[in-house]
């Protein structure tokens, strides 16, 4: 099945500061989507962006589908930001979505 | 506006008891999902279902049972609780339209601890 990789693991920034997480695949994709997992477990959905440029206030992602990778970008970061930051996809060849291990985020006051 | 709806939100079992995690959506969305997700992991699929009367096998399927009798729920049962379902369970639903996938909508999820 489809392999999907996340980095960085692990990501501790200082309020305030902009980050990029990226999420490489390895076969096509008809959806891609970026989560935020909060405290709580909850799973918000953030971007579907199975290819272009999207931006929802201080978030932003961008899909390069031929080149197989998807940017999720975190500017002013606040602490309200922590948590893990889930990439998914599903590939063209079925209807399974593979999740990658996450990013976890911590912003610091 | 319910979104994904799951029951029960926390359960504690025994070893080899039974249960049926309840899940509903009232987005008339044709796929659903049902995933794992164990402690510092992603989540994993178990079973999906394209409709009603229609279920099919995901990524982790074995010790797991579903069934889609109408479009708005798709429960989840568990015959033998084993600890290696100890787990958060989480329920999605997406709306298809030929080959495109559309986003998927979770709930918040179930806490089921087997001990």
């Amino acid at each position: 099945g489809i392999q999907v990789e996340q980095s960085p693991p692990d990501l501790i920034l200082q309020e305030g500061a902009n980050s990029t997480l990226r999420c490489n695949f390895s076969d096509s994709v008809n959806n891609l989507q970026w989560f935020h997992q909060n405290p709580w477990g909850q799973l918000i959905n953030l971007f579907y962006i199975p290819s272009g440029t999207k931006q929802n206030g201080r978030l932003s992602a961008t899909t390069v589908a031929t080149e197989r990778y998807s940017l999720l970008y975190i500017s002013s970061s606040q602490t309200t930001d922590s948590g893990v930051y889930f990439c998914a996809v599903v590939s063209y060849n079925n209807n399974d979505m593979r999740f990658g291990a996450g990013t976890r985020l911590t912003v610091k006051p | 506006n319910a979104g994904v709806t799951q029951t029960p939100k926390f359960r504690i079992l025994k070893i080899g008891q039974s249960m049926t995690l309840q899940c509903a959506q009232d987005m008339n969305h044709n796929y659903m999902y049902w995933y794992r997700q164990d402690p510092g992991m992603g989540l994993k699929l178990i079973y999906y279902s394209v409709g009603a009367g229609i279920t099919d096998k995901g990524e982790v399927p074995n010790g797991y049972n579903v069934s889609r009798s109408t479009t708005e729920d798709f429960p989840l049962r568990l015959e033998l609780a084993a600890p290696s379902q100890t787990s958060v369970y989480f329920c999605a639903s997406s709306l298809t339209l030929g080959a495109a996938n559309q986003p998927q909508h979770f709930g918040d999820g179930t806490r089921l601890s087997i001990l």
